[in-house]
């Protein structure tokens, strides 16, 4: 069963675009979305992070778009480089379990062509 | 410097065999994680553990065990390897706060079963 359902599954985007991935979830529980990046060869390590009680949170190139009404959040990667190609994973939990059991979305790979 | 390191980063093993997949992170973290990741799947919780010698099961537990004796350390257990579960096995651990619910990750072992 899929909580959090991801889209596209991968992405091709020109050098100085701008990148979109999204997400999705039906837990209503569900109150911190996290981003995760992924290089080849390496683990998955956080990105960004959001909590409900915001709609937007940016930090450099990197945004968060939240939509709680519609359950759905996005990752902009604005003047996307080609250190950027990597995969992403959108992520979800309830706060309240303390054991921040994530929820993972299926990934999309992002290639930034120079 | 934060770090969760894995046993291995390539292990091949044949069917019917005991693999024994090993984690440390040396972060004093509470929680610990092992997850699978298979392309268009992304990562899904096979086992958690919230204490020592606490265990959860997460969403794929079947034909896996763990292990943990030590807070630094998390073993994952494959009793009897079969070809399906040829995958990337990815630790993570975190802290246990409300508020902070950052996973760290090892670099992954690839395991394949011939």
């Amino acid at each position: 069963q899929q909580q959090v359902k991801q889209s596209p599954q991968s992405l091709i985007v020109q050098k100085g675009g701008i990148s979109i991935i999204n997400c999705a979830y039906e837990n209503t529980a569900f109150d911190y979305f996290p981003w995760y990046q992924q290089f080849p060869g390496k683990g998955p390590a956080l990105l960004i992070a959001i909590r409900p009680d915001v709609s937007e949170k940016k930090e450099g190139r990197f945004t968060i778009s939240f939509n709680k009404s519609a359950k759905q959040f996005s990752l902009h990667i604005m003047d996307s480089q080609p250190g950027d190609s990597a995969t992403y994973f959108c992520a979800a939990t309830p706060m309240n379990t303390g054991f921040q059991k994530l929820v993972f979305g299926t990934g999309t790979r992002l290639l930034v062509s120079p | 410097d934060v770090k969760v390191t894995q046993s291995s980063r390539y292990l091949v093993k044949r069917t019917g065999e005991k693999v024994f997949l090993e984690c440390v992170q040396d972060m004093d973290h509470e929680n610990m994680f092992w997850y699978r990741q298979d392309p268009g799947l992304g990562l899904r919780l096979i086992y958690f553990s919230y204490d020592v010698k606490m265990k959860e099961k997460g969403d794929i537990p079947e034909g896996y065990s763990v292990s943990r004796e030590k807070k630094e350390r998390f073993s994952l257990i494959l009793e009897s390897a079969s070809t399906n579960q040829t995958s990337m096995y990815l630790c993570a651990s975190s802290r246990t706060e409300v508020s902070y619910n950052e996973q760290f990750f090892g670099p992954g072992t690839r395991l394949t079963v011939l």
